[in-house]
């Protein structure tokens, strides 16, 4: 049984790039969250989604950054025309229904660098 | 209200040594406390958990001590190992709009030395 799995491992962008994140859950599970960890920082919740749902987008930032978790296929985080301050660790991690963060499995990140 | 405040930053124990993280918070809606151990490179997964109700929980070398009323909580290593090396995350969960949310601290590094 994979883990959660996230892709890229590390992802390097120009300054006004976009940045796509993606996130396939461990299998059985339908709940995802995304934080974001800044160096030296502890991990900041950006966004909960279920299959087709955002439930709670109360971490992310107004502009650039969006995410979906399609029916099909895996939980996208996407950051447009990306900045310097948006170099940092993304991390997704999924839970099984009915456990919520109780249930929490987290991926190994994917390290965004932005130049 | 919503932060949890960890320390130390960083530690640095000898081997068989005792290594012990705290953590602070504020809000009483809290009801369940997680650790969590995150090595370089690596997503951070579950250590050891406790829910307010219970002053002590024990999983091998890991401790948490639990003081309700000091809103404190402590992670206690004993016969720290240098595969314990790691970054430790405290958390602090409550429910909201039937979900959870959760809190972590700001981590402490801790780099056992043989």
């Amino acid at each position: 049984n994979a883990g959660v799995m996230q892709n890229p491992r590390h992802l390097v962008r120009r300054r006004g790039q976009e940045a796509r994140l993606r996130c396939s859950p461990m299998k059985g599970h339908s709940h995802v969250y995304w934080y974001r960890q800044l160096p030296e920082e502890g991990l900041k919740f950006m966004v909960y989604l279920q299959k087709e749902n955002i439930i709670d987008e109360s971490g992310m930032p107004k502009e650039r950054f969006s995410a979906e978790f399609p029916k099909e296929g895996p939980s996208i985080l996407r950051i447009q025309q990306v900045v310097r301050g948006d170099s940092a660790a993304y991390f997704c991690a999924s839970s099984p229904p009915g456990q919520g963060a109780y249930g929490y499995t987290f991926g190994s990140g994917t390290r965004l660098t932005v130049v | 209200q919503q932060q949890v405040k960890q320390s130390p930053q960083s530690l640095i124990v000898q081997k068989g040594g005792i290594s012990i993280i705290n953590c602070a918070y504020e809000n009483t809606a809290f009801d369940y406390f997680p650790w969590y151990q995150q090595f370089p490179g690596k997503g951070p997964a579950l250590l050891i958990a406790i829910r307010p109700d219970v002053s002590e929980k024990k999983e091998g070398r890991f401790t948490i001590s639990f003081n309700k009323s000091a809103k404190q909580f402590s992670l206690h290593i004993m016969d720290s190992q240098p595969g314990d090396s790691a970054t430790y995350f405290c958390a602090a969960l409550r429910t909201s709009g039937g979900y959870q949310k959760v809190t972590f601290g700001t981590g402490t590094k801790l780099q056992v030395i043989p």
